[in-house]
Order: C-alpha cells, then structure tokens, then sequence
C-alpha cells in the first residue's frame, strides 16, 4: 500500500459525458501528479500540482483540467469524453517538488461507452 | 527532449534463471533514473533509483541495476527470478533541471514472463 488513495476503482459512462476522478496524497507530501496509462499510448503525465499550484501540465487535453485543494486532495476532470479517453488514470505523489519518488496510487479504471 | 526506450516488450525466462531488462534513456541534461513494477491490476511501485552516487543501485526484491552513463543505459538485473516476478516493469526518467519539477518520463514497459 503505497499510502496514495483514488476513487472510484472503476467508472463506466457514455461519451459526452463529465466525470471526477479523485486522488488523496501520502500524509505529508505536497506535490500531486496524474497519468493516463493506455494500450496505444502508454504511460503518459497529464499534470503536477504542488501545495495548490498548478507547476507542469504535459499530455492533457483541453477537455481535462486538475485541481489541487488545501487539504492537499486532488481531483482531476474529464468532460465530453471519447471512447479514445478509455484508459487507466494513475495519481501519484511525492514529498516536494524535486528529487524523490512518486508514490502511485492504484488508479481508476475509466470505460467510456 | 527526454526519452526512454525500453527495447523488449516481452521477455519470458524459467523461474531461477538470470534476466537482464534492458532500458535506454535519451537527454541532453543530467538526469535521474527509475525502475517501477506493475503487477496486474495495480499501481506501479518504485523497485530503485539512481539520483547519484555509486552506478550500482540495488532495490527491492533482489533487483539491482547500473547506470552507465556512456551507454545512457539503465538496465534492469535479478540473478534468480521467482513466478511471483511475473509482471510489467517500467523505466523512467527525469531531468536535473533548476525548475523543481520533476517529470517523469516512462518507457512503454517490458512485460516479463516466469514460468516454472
């Protein structure tokens, strides 16, 4: 258990739709980070906040957008959705923003219908 | 830009064999490097890093790996895999900018196979 909380485990909705996905850090850890993992693309960053801030924004698209609360949660939106954004999105955390390992948590699996 | 490139997508071995899971890495910065494992249905979890130090990095479950800055690779080694292994292994990397953020940068993964 890597301390990195995610909900829901699985979600399933049509296209067009909107959904949250929810992510809860380690205890501590300032610095929130999410990923898309799917066949054709892999592994791919999304975003990075730390203590609130949004800091690096990579392979997201135009219809997702990220959040970071005081409480450290994070959320991450995903609106309009295609059958193409089926994937495995992975939350991640980490201590500061610098050196150091990201801690994932187990992810939530999106099927879009 | 920064790139990994992980050159077996599958490697099958007998269970108490050696294996080598090889990754090469592209950057025109210092950079710092991970291994993570997959098991099925679950998050990835850090297996070693380097960030500096000794090119000779040893992690969990009996896997080790070296750096080798020449080669820009970072391979994956076990003297002895057991079936409990079995599962898709990714390398990474991330650069040693000034901005503080560090990015990682996956592999598409090597899924390896222990068979009795």
């Amino acid at each position: 258990d890597s301390g990195v909380t995610q909900t829901p485990k699985h979600l399933i909705t049509a296209t067009g739709q909107r959904v949250t996905l929810r992510c809860s850090p380690r205890s501590g850890d300032l610095s929130v980070y999410w990923y898309q993992q799917s066949l054709d693309q892999g592994l791919q960053f999304l975003i990075q906040y730390y203590n609130g801030e949004e800091r690096a924004k990579g392979n997201i698209l135009e219809r997702f957008s990220a959040q970071q609360f005081p409480d450290l949660h994070s959320e991450l939106n995903l609106s309009s959705l295609e059958l193409g954004d089926s994937a495995l999105y992975f939350c991640a955390s980490s201590r500061d923003r610098t050196v150091g390992e990201q801690f994932f948590g187990p992810g939530t699996r999106l099927t879009v219908l | 830009a920064q790139s990994v490139t992980q050159l077996d997508s599958q490697v099958p071995v007998f269970e108490e064999a050696p294996v080598e899971l090889r990754c090469n890495y592209s950057s025109s910065v210092s950079v710092y490097l991970f291994w993570y494992v997959q098991y099925p249905n679950q998050g990835l979890q850090l297996l070693l890093k380097y960030l500096s130090g000794s090119t000779l990095v040893k992690g969990i479950n009996g896997f080790e790996a070296e750096f080798n800055k020449s080669q820009t690779s970072f391979h994956l080694r076990k003297p002895s895999v057991h079936i409990s292994d079995t599962a898709e292994y990714f390398c990474a990397v991330s650069d040693r900018g000034n901005t503080g953020f560090q990015k990682l940068v996956f592999g598409t993964g090597t899924r390896l196979l222990v068979s009795p």
